[in-house]
């Protein structure tokens, strides 16, 4: 069965810093992995995704993710935090084979001026 | 563009009652999942259409709950005898491509229904 672990309820980094949200993933198939933001009273915005090729991926508003297959994490990442950014941060996978998206319980990124 | 559409986008309900949550998908958008959201918790899967075709009902936790997707556009989630374990935010999505599991799904601003 497909699952993801998000292992921090909240981060909290400095604007100007960089940050990591945290995601571990376990699926049967080849894994497709995503990123979404979700603001206050707002739908899932899609970040980025991994497919297949490049370990590290680039996504919107200078978000990256770099995944690893021996450790079966894709932990998000960005060189300079915004107060912006601050938000609900759920990472999720699609098992190959099945179309439902299983996602971790989210991280929320606190970024402090 | 037009992204998903959800409405309504509150609903309070007794105990009981029966409610019909309504999803537009992006125009030509092929696939369409409904998930739910409870308080604090990350979104969790209950159906998934393929045109007018509901190819996976799994996620649907009773037989109180029923999607339909009739012409392959517009959906509705309906919640029979509502119960107060019903109260969360029912999302929308859509993905543009039949079959395509590396597309990403487009998220509607949910229905949040309270029931009391």
């Amino acid at each position: 069965a497909q699952s993801v672990a998000q292992p921090e309820d909240q981060v909290n980094v400095a604007e100007g810093n960089p940050l990591t949200v945290k995601c571990t993933y376990s699926v049967s198939g080849n894994p497709y992995l995503f990123w979404y933001v979700q603001y206050p009273n707002r739908g899932l915005q899609f970040l980025l995704k991994y497919i297949t090729g490049d370990n590290l991926v680039k996504g919107s508003y200078g978000f990256e993710a770099e995944f690893n297959k021996s450790q079966t994490s894709f932990h998000l990442k960005k060189p300079s935090a915004l107060v912006s950014d601050s938000a609900l941060y759920f990472c999720a996978v699609r098992d190959e084979g099945f179309q439902k998206l299983v996602f971790g319980t989210g991280t929320r990124l606190l970024v402090s001026p | 563009g037009a992204g998903v559409s959800q409405s309504p986008r509150y609903k309070v309900a007794k105990r009981g009652q029966d409610v019909a949550l309504r999803c537009d998908p992006i125009s030509g958008h092929v696939s369409l999942f409904w998930y739910q959201q409870a308080l604090g918790q990350g979104p969790e899967f209950l159906t998934y259409f393929q045109n007018e075709a509901q190819l996976d009902k799994s996620g649907l936790p009773s037989d109180r709950f029923f999607a339909e997707r009739p012409e392959g556009s517009v959906s509705t989630l309906k919640i029979q005898r509502t119960q107060q374990e019903d109260s969360a935010v029912y999302l929308c999505a859509s993905s543009s491509t039949l079959a395509e599991e590396y597309n990403e799904q487009f998220f509607g601003p949910g229905t949040r229904l309270t029931v009391l």
